[in-house]
């Protein structure tokens, strides 16, 4: 089974500052990671994701995460948010293995304020 | 346009009262699942679906039916609908197969339940 933790359940960040979304997952299996943006009454939509290969990931929008194995963790970050980054942001595994599943964590809202 | 749609968006109804909520997905995508998201615990996997006619038990199935007859749609049917059902469900869809495929999410369709 996994299981995926997203510290912070709220970001207050000043437009043009820098944004870190922290992300820490557990499984006993090898699994990709992925990184879901949530815009204010929309559905989810995939911001990056980590597959294999280099552990810094871009993404869509400036966005881009890091990998750490060692850590079980999946950082999200941006250096320079903007008032439209405003949003919920979902942190979610799925196992390299077999099927189709997303666990996701709990979310983080970020609040950017002008 | 690629999408995936559910019907209604929102929907407002009274404990007891049979409703199901429509998902339709034009990508030709085998695997469908429904979601619910609640505050502070993410989305949380209903059911899912590997085909036609071919579905299985998420991580929170009670009070739930689903149904795959056609590729294309997979409604959720809630057949005595009870307050802890009040959520924002998302359905979602994606191919098999291929490593790290992405997830498709609707729009969202917020229930409520008196």
């Amino acid at each position: 089974a996994q299981s995926v933790t997203q510290l912070d359940s709220q970001v207050p960040v000043f437009e043009e500052a820098p944004v870190e979304l922290r992300c820490n997952y557990s499984s006993s299996v090898s699994v990709y990671l992925f990184w879901y943006v949530q815009y204010p009454n929309q559905g989810l939509q995939l911001l990056l994701k980590y597959l294999s290969g280099s552990t810094l990931v871009k993404g869509i929008n400036g966005f881009e995460a890091e990998f750490n194995k060692s850590q079980t963790s999946f950082h999200l970050r941006k250096p320079s948010v903007h008032i439209s980054d405003t949003a919920e942001y979902f942190c979610a595994v799925k196992p390299r293995a077999a099927g189709n599943k997303l666990t996701f964590g709990g979310g983080t809202r970020v609040l950017v304020k002008p | 346009e690629a999408q995936v749609t559910q019907n209604p968006r929102y929907l407002i109804t009274v404990t007891g009262k049979k409703l199901t909520v429509t998902c339709s997905q034009n990508m030709n995508h085998e695997y469908m699942s429904w979601y619910r998201q609640d505050p502070g615990l993410g989305l949380r996997q209903i059911y899912y679906s590997m085909n036609v006619e071919v579905t299985d038990k998420g991580d929170v199935p009670e009070g739930y039916k689903v149904s795959r007859k056609e590729k294309r749609n997979f409604p959720l049917i809630l057949e005595s609908p009870s307050p802890n059902q009040t959520s924002l469900y998302f359905c979602a869809s994606s191919s098999v197969g291929t490593q790290g495929n992405e997830q498709y999410f609707g729009p969202g369709t917020r229930l409520t339940v008196t």
